[in-house]
């Protein structure tokens, strides 16, 4: 496709449940980021891959929360036992060898 | 600690007025990208600035780029409703990585 594309848009889930959230880059793009948004607010960046490069998983705000790349494209993020606080809109975005990122329109998640 | 804070966190106005948005750091970016996000979807970029002192127009839209590279600004001259969103800095640092700003979120009323 043309832009980044996340599924699914919209997720609700019961507290305790396991989510996966998914994300397919713009092809070509070697730098991939996780990045969640509460209520509007800014972006808390979780996770990033580069290319073959072990990834930087400095933001993730638990060890329930991982994220993979296969094949150095498609990325999920795996949210284990959710809570209600993991409540939020997941953005994933893709960049190539420029200064410029390229958002998804993003994953909201309900935890109920 | 958030790596890059950007002042007013909210900013309601008048159509017509005009508006200054502030991200600053402490740090050193090799660049610093301007983003706007509407309701619903993801940030879309506005603009890049590289080189410390730059200025770059888009329309109604000015950004400059500190000289220590440390800071911007965006201005808004004469705001219109479709202004309207929240406006995200996010500076990089090393190559390709990102580190975005708490966000302005603004409302231009009709």
């Amino acid at each position: 496709g043309a832009g980044v594309s996340q599924s699914p848009s919209n997720k609700v889930t019961e507290k305790g449940k396991d989510v996966e959230l998914r994300c397919d880059p713009i092809s070509g793009h070697t730098a991939l980021y996780w990045y969640r948004q509460s209520l509007g607010q800014g972006l808390e960046f979780l996770i990033y891959f580069q290319g073959n490069s072990a990834p930087d998983k400095s933001g993730l705000p638990s060890d329930r929360f991982s994220a993979e790349r296969t094949g150095g494209s498609v990325s999920t993020l795996t949210i284990q036992r959710t809570q209600q606080e993991d409540s939020a809109v997941y953005l994933c975005a893709s960049s190539p060898h420029t200064t410029e990122a390229f958002f998804g329109q993003g994953t909201r998640l309900t935890v109920v | 600690t958030q790596l890059l804070e950007q002042s007013p966190q909210f900013l309601s106005i008048q159509e017509g007025e005009n508006l200054t948005v502030y991200c600053n750091s402490s740090s050193v970016f090799s660049s610093l990208q301007w983003y706007r996000q509407e309701p619903g979807e993801g940030p879309v970029l506005l603009v890049t600035v590289v080189t410390g002192g730059e200025v770059k127009k888009l329309k109604r839209l000015t950004f400059q780029f500190g000289d220590a590279r440390k800071d911007s600004s965006l201005h808004i001259t004469a705001a219109q409703p479709g202004d309207t969103g929240l406006y995200l800095c996010a500076g990089a640092q090393g190559f390709n990585k990102f580190y975005f700003g708490s966000g302005t979120k603004l409302n231009v009323k009709p």
